[in-house]
């Protein structure tokens, strides 16, 4: 079975470029969420969704961030415009328990380097 | 006070060795608890997962739960230089449905 898929794998760009990333959740799953992980703060929650509905997106950093999930087996997550700060690799994972009861399957991750 | 703690090491064990990683979480209504290895420049992988009713066992690997003092464990019996990784630890918080991660453990298996 396919696992989450995540696109690009890197993307190297200067600051003040628009980003995009991709994730495609396992099928049949119904909860999706992004994560951030740098050294310094580790693996950081920044949104998740339920049945494409956004539920918690207290983890976004600032309104240079958005995440869509227009229908169940698509969302990105923009950044705009980037920042050097924002360098880091960017997990999409997914699990069809909304309650959080069962394990989150993660995407081999985005690398992300602001020039 | 972190909502998940874990020591970030590095702890470093003999190969053949137990190695024993260890999580405190504040919330005491948690009930699943999880445990990812992490490869460096690769994604979190799960090993295996707890709900607050019991310990779980599945080859070299053994999670406990100790409600009382609101920590979670996970053994690594007979470790192996393969075992070296960092390894996560999350938690459940109040069932919201997203879970809450420690910074981590490097494990170092040496030869």
């Amino acid at each position: 079975d396919a696992g989450v898929i995540q696109s690009p794998r890197h993307e190297v760009t200067e600051m003040g470029q628009e980003v995009t990333l991709r994730c495609k959740p396992i099928s049949g799953h119904n909860s999706l969420f992004w994560y951030r992980q740098t050294m310094m703060r580790g693996l950081e929650l920044l949104i998740y969704f339920n049945n494409n509905v956004p539920i918690d997106d207290s983890g976004m950093p600032e309104d240079r961030f958005s995440a869509k999930m227009p229908n169940a087996s698509f969302s990105t997550l923009k950044i705009q415009p980037s920042e050097p700060r924002d360098s880091a690799v960017y997990f999409c994972a997914s699990t069809w328990d909304r309650r959080g009861n069962q394990p989150q399957h993660f995407g081999d991750g985005t690398r992300l380097s602001i020039l | 006070q972190k909502e998940v703690e874990q020591n970030s090491g590095p702890l470093s064990v003999p190969e053949g060795a137990i190695a024993s990683l260890n999580c405190t979480y504040s919330d005491r209504g948690s009930q699943s608890f999880f445990w990812y290895r992490q490869y460096s420049g690769k994604s979190p992988e799960l090993i295996m997962f707890i709900y607050s009713n019991g310990d779980k066992e599945d080859g070299r690997f053994t999670a406990q739960l100790n409600k009382a003092s609101q920590y979670v464990s996970l053994l690594i019996r007979d470790s192996q230089p393969s075992d070296s990784a960092t390894y996560l630890c999350a938690v459940n918080i109040a069932s919201y449905g997203k879970l809450t991660f420690g910074q981590g453990t490097i494990l170092t298996v040496h030869p």
